[in-house]
């Protein structure tokens, strides 16, 4: 069955840390997206991605970055986590051509 | 230029009742407008679209009507039920393919 994961779907770490955030779909989709979305609130696009090797940043400004090595894998990287990044990351991706965006289910991150 | 302004924040109805949710956009690039349904713990889920070269939509319960002149669409449901409680938001996409989406409105629907 064809569809998007994201692992973990909660984490719970410490000032400092370094995270991956995984971001995995099965449906040959060559656009990718990450969006941050805190609690009630809209969802704000982060960082995207076309194709293989290709990442730009979204619309918030973040301080993850992303690499898009394999056309199913999109992970999002905190070289040094802090607790304004305290959040839901939600992973999208989306059929060339196509418009509808089918996300993750999310993973909710807290920095302590 | 690029915002989507949703109301309202929350919407309270009773078992049967339509709840309307609205939308406004201002950048008139955007030709692409889906709706999408969040339930808690879960990621969003497209509900219906709509393109400008239409005024309304319907798919089952859910109908969206589109004012390209105001730059306004909603989104009614037809028969609530208690089921269709969660988070519905708007968005507004254009060809760069980015979607732009609302602040939210969080629905109950009371038994």
């Amino acid at each position: 069955e064809a569809d998007i994961y994201q692992t973990p779907r909660y984490l719970v770490i410490g000032t400092g840390k370094k995270i991956t955030l995984e971001c995995s779909q099965t449906m040959g989709h060559d656009k990718m997206y990450w969006y941050q979305q805190d609690p009630g609130m809209e969802l704000h696009l982060i960082h995207y991605s076309y194709g293989v090797n290709s990442t730009e940043k979204g619309d918030l400004s973040s301080e993850s970055t992303v690499s898009r090595i394999r056309t199913e894998h999109f992970p999002l990287t905190l070289e040094s986590a802090r607790p304004s990044h305290t959040s839901q990351y939600l992973c999208a991706s989306r059929l060339a051509g196509g418009n509808e965006q089918f996300f993750g289910p999310g993973t909710r991150l807290t920095v302590l | 230029q690029q915002q989507v302004k949703q109301s309202p924040q929350s919407l309270i109805v009773q078992k049967g009742g339509i709840p309307i949710i609205n939308c406004a956009y201002e950048n008139t690039a955007f030709d692409y407008f889906p709706w999408y349904q969040q339930f808690p713990g879960k990621g969003p889920a497209l509900l219906i679209a709509i393109r400008p070269d239409v005024s309304e939509k319907k798919e089952g319960r859910f109908t969206i009507s589109f004012n390209k002149s105001a730059k306004q669409f909603s989104l009614h449901i037809m028969d609530s039920q208690p089921g269709d409680s969660a988070t519905y938001f708007c968005a507004a996409g254009s060809n760069t393919g980015k979607l732009i989406f609302g602040q939210g409105t969080t629905l109950q629907v009371k038994p």
